[in-house]
């Protein structure tokens, strides 16, 4: 399988569940992404991986925990979410450890509405 | 840190001519630009990276121009189809150097048969 790949595509979750999604990139880069698409708003960066170690935390709350076990693999840990938690959830990879002169590569996104 | 802007209102026009999206900064001149396309309820796809040296950009049907005076970068679609009708966004680096993107709301442009 190529390129970066998500799951589950849809998650329909209460707000007392706890749930994960799953990134996986086959590109051989160094940096993983999480960010967060509301309606009507731009991309908001969630949160940097490079090589596996945390490189930045963009004020997200901690409801929302990332987990890199290496450089191809990353999760995103959800419990206790509010309804405004509902969006698209994209994962994205790069090259040059985070920095944005590297084109990044989205994966298809995880679509979920919190109940 | 960086502020972007992209015309929110659709663009609508029909096959056949050429789509100009713009992408205005406000604060400091990036060393670089970046479009990328979105489809609806997918993720974003890169589509071309321009830098601060780099007057105008082309790949296929796509040229992408960035004037640092102007604080611009236009984003064109030659002999534009139907298939071309999606959301663009412009990125930029968050800060100064070579920091992490962030993302302008994006344009959708609307091609009509």
């Amino acid at each position: 399988e190529t390129g970066v790949t998500q799951t589950p595509r849809h998650l329909v979750m209460g707000m007392t569940n706890k749930k994960s999604l799953k990134c996986e990139q086959h590109l051989g880069h160094n940096a993983m992404y999480w960010y967060k698409q509301s309606a009507k708003k731009p991309l908001e960066l969630m949160f940097v991986y490079n090589f596996k170690e945390q490189t930045e935390n963009n004020s997200v709350p901690s409801r929302f925990s990332p987990e890199c076990p290496n450089s191809s693999h990353l999760f995103l840990h959800l419990h206790t979410l509010q309804p405004e938690d509902s969006a698209l959830y994209l994962c994205a990879s790069s090259q040059g450890g985070g920095s944005g002169s590297y084109e990044q590569y989205f994966g298809p996104g995880t679509r979920l509405t919190v109940t | 840190s960086q502020k972007i802007e992209q015309n929110s209102e659709a663009l609508n026009i029909q096959e056949g001519k050429t789509a100009t999206l713009t992408c205005n900064y406000t604060n400091y001149s990036p060393a670089y630009l970046q479009w990328y396309r979105q489809d609806p309820g997918r993720g974003p796809v890169f589509l071309l990276l321009i830098r601060e040296n780099e007057k105008e950009k082309r790949k296929e049907r796509l040229k992408v121009t960035f004037d640092t005076t102007l604080k611009q970068s236009l984003f064109h679609i030659t002999a534009s189809q139907p298939a071309d009708s999606a959301t663009y966004l412009c990125a930029l680096p968050r800060d100064s150097g070579y920091s992490t993107l962030t993302f302008g709301k994006g344009t959708m442009l609307l091609v009509s048969p």
